[in-house]
């Protein structure tokens, strides 16, 4: 089993909708969590850190929920510019980053 | 500030050949990595270096070694090229005060 495990999709959007992805985790031991966003053949980039309280960042909300070990994003009024591959990352030790294998979204006109 | 950068941007080698993938970074970042990106894998550490002068083995070490020659710099060798290290290898840095990590370009690497 991997240690974090995404929905591959791909989900195919129209602009406007809302769309929710999940991540879970393996280790109950991680302590930090985070979503990337990776553009087609491009470097993963820091999308926002997910917190326990729940934290929002304009149209992206994210979420975790310790006890079913999952974290969620939600993206709100979905734009063209969303389009990407989301990767789930959680931290266990300080150095050992584990990444999901990424979710594909497209989001259409 | 370039911020990571990496070279090269792309190679092929024949089964058994070496070669060299650079990394720099100006941030100052204490901490660098190394990761490989295969589809449908995620991106998955091969090794990492806390600090300058420190390196230590990630989740997929095998085949692989790596230098940490200053603080910028952090080089990733593969001695004898096999096909399974066809991929796209990431280098990324951070601060010791956030788990944020930066990421370059990337390298797209085939072996034959």
């Amino acid at each position: 089993r991997k240690e974090v495990e995404q929905d591959p999709g791909p989900f195919n959007v129209p602009e406007g909708a809302t769309v929710a992805f999940n991540c879970t985790y393996s280790n109950s031991a991680s302590q930090s969590f985070f979503w990337y966003r990776q553009d087609c053949r491009k470097e993963p980039k820091l999308l926002m850190s997910v917190y326990s309280s729940g934290n929002e960042d304009g149209r992206f909300t994210a979420q975790l929920n310790r006890a079913s070990q999952y974290i969620s994003l939600l993206i709100r009024d979905s734009k063209l510019s969303d389009s990407a591959t989301y990767l789930c990352v959680v931290n266990t030790n300080n150095n050992d980053m584990r990444f999901g294998a990424g979710t594909r979204l497209t989001v259409k006109p | 500030n370039a911020g990571v950068t990496q070279t090269p941007k792309f190679q092929v080698l024949k089964t058994g050949q070496s070669m060299t993938l650079q990394c720099a970074q100006d941030m100052n970042h204490n901490s660098m990595y190394w990761y490989r990106q295969d589809p449908g894998m995620g991106l998955r550490l091969i090794y990492y270096s806390a600090s300058e002068g420190t390196t230590d083995k990630g989740e997929v070490p095998n085949g692989y070694n790596v230098s940490r020659l200053n603080k910028r710099e952090f080089s990733l060798r593969l001695e004898s090229a096999a096909p399974s290290q066809t991929s796209v290898y990431f280098c990324a840095s951070r601060t010791g005060l956030s788990y944020e990590q930066y990421f370059g370009p990337g390298t797209r690497l085939t072996v034959t």
